[in-house]
């Protein structure tokens, strides 16, 4: 079955620390990953994307990696700031056409 | 430089009566979606066209259409909206679709409430 998981579900930090959200898949066949930041009432924007090739890729404070072999990806953020609050979803295509999943997300709040 | 934009913002609809939302890019991109979210939940996508070619997911209520009049401009019909469409219904478009990258930009969403 072709599933997303992310985890965790939601995530409290201070201001100024890093963490680390996870996302695990099985889809197939794989064609892209991608995280999006979805502040609340606002539409998803894409943090990052990444081919079966690519194993990591950086947006300014935010760096994600992907194990193509392990079908696990994670988004690290470093030096939080209060505007990092929001919820961060993994979205994995596949079948080499339209088809998507979108994770759950992790909903992460920034504490000053 | 507003790229995906949806309108309204915020949408009021009573019980029953039809309600329109629109999306329109000025990316020219072949690919328009709509996405329904509720709260604390994935986006669920109802429905995408490739250019004029209309792509509906199996598990869409018959009360969602759509409509795609040009390039640019999208249309999310409801035509009995019940409580439980209540959602923040979002619009994407992306350039091809196919291959192994292909970005969707988001707009901002239209948060409906159904009376």
């Amino acid at each position: 079955k072709n599933q997303v998981e992310q985890s965790p579900q939601s995530l409290i930090i201070l201001e100024g620390k890093n963490c680390t959200l996870q996302c695990n898949y099985t889809v197939s066949p794989f064609s892209n990953l991608r995280w999006y930041k979805q502040d609340t009432g606002r539409g998803p924007v894409s943090l990052t994307i990444m081919t079966f090739s690519e194993n990591t890729k950086s947006n300014g404070r935010y760096t994600a990696t992907l194990d193509a072999d392990t079908k696990q990806s994670s988004l690290h953020i470093t030096a939080s700031q209060l505007s990092d609050s929001a919820s961060y979803i993994c979205v994995v295509s596949f079948g080499g056409g339209f088809k998507t999943i979108f994770g759950a997300g992790t909903r992460l709040f920034v504490k000053a | 430089d507003a790229m995906v934009i949806q309108n309204p913002r915020y949408q009021v609809t009573q019980f029953g009566k039809p309600v329109t939302l629109s999306c329109s890019q000025t990316l020219n991109h072949n690919v328009m979606y709509w996405y329904q979210q509720k709260s604390s939940q994935a986006p669920k996508l109802l429905f995408h066209y490739y250019d004029k070619d209309f792509n509906n997911e199996a598990d869409t209520p018959d009360n969602f259409q759509s409509r795609r009049p040009n390039t640019s401009f999208c249309f999310l019909d409801i035509r009995s909206p019940g409580l439980g469409d209540a959602a923040m219904y979002l619009c994407a478009t992306s350039r091809d679709g196919r291959g192994g990258i292909d970005e969707q930009f988001f707009g901002p969403g239209t948060r409906l409430t159904v009376l």
